[in-house]
């Protein structure tokens, strides 16, 4: 596979499963990001991770829990959601080292996620 | 803190139209602007980056342009077909974070055969 892939595509949970969403990118990159996607409102960036490392948290509640074991995959660990968590969760990937750095972001197909 | 809007929200024009989307920030200390169009349910693909030092991009009937100081961006469609409809985003990159990304609410374009 190419780019970014994103399993599952397509997701309902009740509110207490506990269930993971996976991304891998397939380009060399360092740097991943998860990002939430609601209806009516502007891509929020969720995490980032570079080289490993989360680099960025933006204010996400702890039933949302990343995980980044190397710089080809990223988790995304759900337990006890909200139903106003149901969303498109996008994942992307850049090269953020380098002697031509330009942090362009490839993002991947998304995951559904409803939460009943 | 770093605000991304996008005019118009929504827009259709008949094919063969060359339209302009807009973009504006405004916290000029960006590293670049991104723009990417997305699908209905899907995800995004790249059109095109600026970097900060950079005033224009082009790829095949789009150009992006950057005016960083006044807080600005367009994307330029030459020739508008129908496979053009989606809507269009543009991001910006923190000059001061970089692994900020802030991003627009988005344009959709209907373009009518």
């Amino acid at each position: 596979e190419t780019g970014v892939t994103q399993t599952p595509r397509h997701l309902v949970m009740g509110m207490t499963n506990k269930k993971s969403l996976k991304c891998e990118q397939h380009l060399g990159h360092n740097a991943m990001y998860w990002y939430k996607q609601s209806a009516k409102k502007p891509l929020e960036l969720m995490f980032v991770y570079n080289f490993k490392e989360q680099t960025e948290n933006n204010s996400v509640p702890s039933r949302f829990s990343p995980e980044c074991p190397n710089s080809s995959h990223l988790f995304l660990h759900l337990h006890t959601l909200q139903p106003e968590d149901s969303a498109l969760y996008l994942c992307a990937s850049s090269q953020d080292i380098g002697r031509s750095i330009t942090y362009e972001q490839y993002f991947g197909p998304g995951t559904r996620l409803t939460v009943t | 803190k770093q605000e991304v809007t996008q005019i118009p929200a929504a827009l259709s024009v008949p094919e063969g139209e060359n339209l302009v989307l807009n973009c504006s920030f405004t916290d000029s200390a960006i590293y670049n602007l991104q723009w990417f169009r997305q699908d209905p349910g899907k995800g995004l693909t790249s059109l095109l980056l600026i970097q900060s030092s950079q005033r224009e991009q082009t790829s095949g009937r789009l150009n992006a342009s950057l005016d960083k100081s006044s807080g600005r961006s367009t994307l330029y469609i030459a020739a508008s077909q129908p496979g053009d409809s989606a809507t269009y985003l543009c991001a910006v990159r923190q000059e001061t974070s970089y692994d900020k990304v802030i991003f627009g609410p988005g344009t959709s374009l209907s373009v009518i055969p």
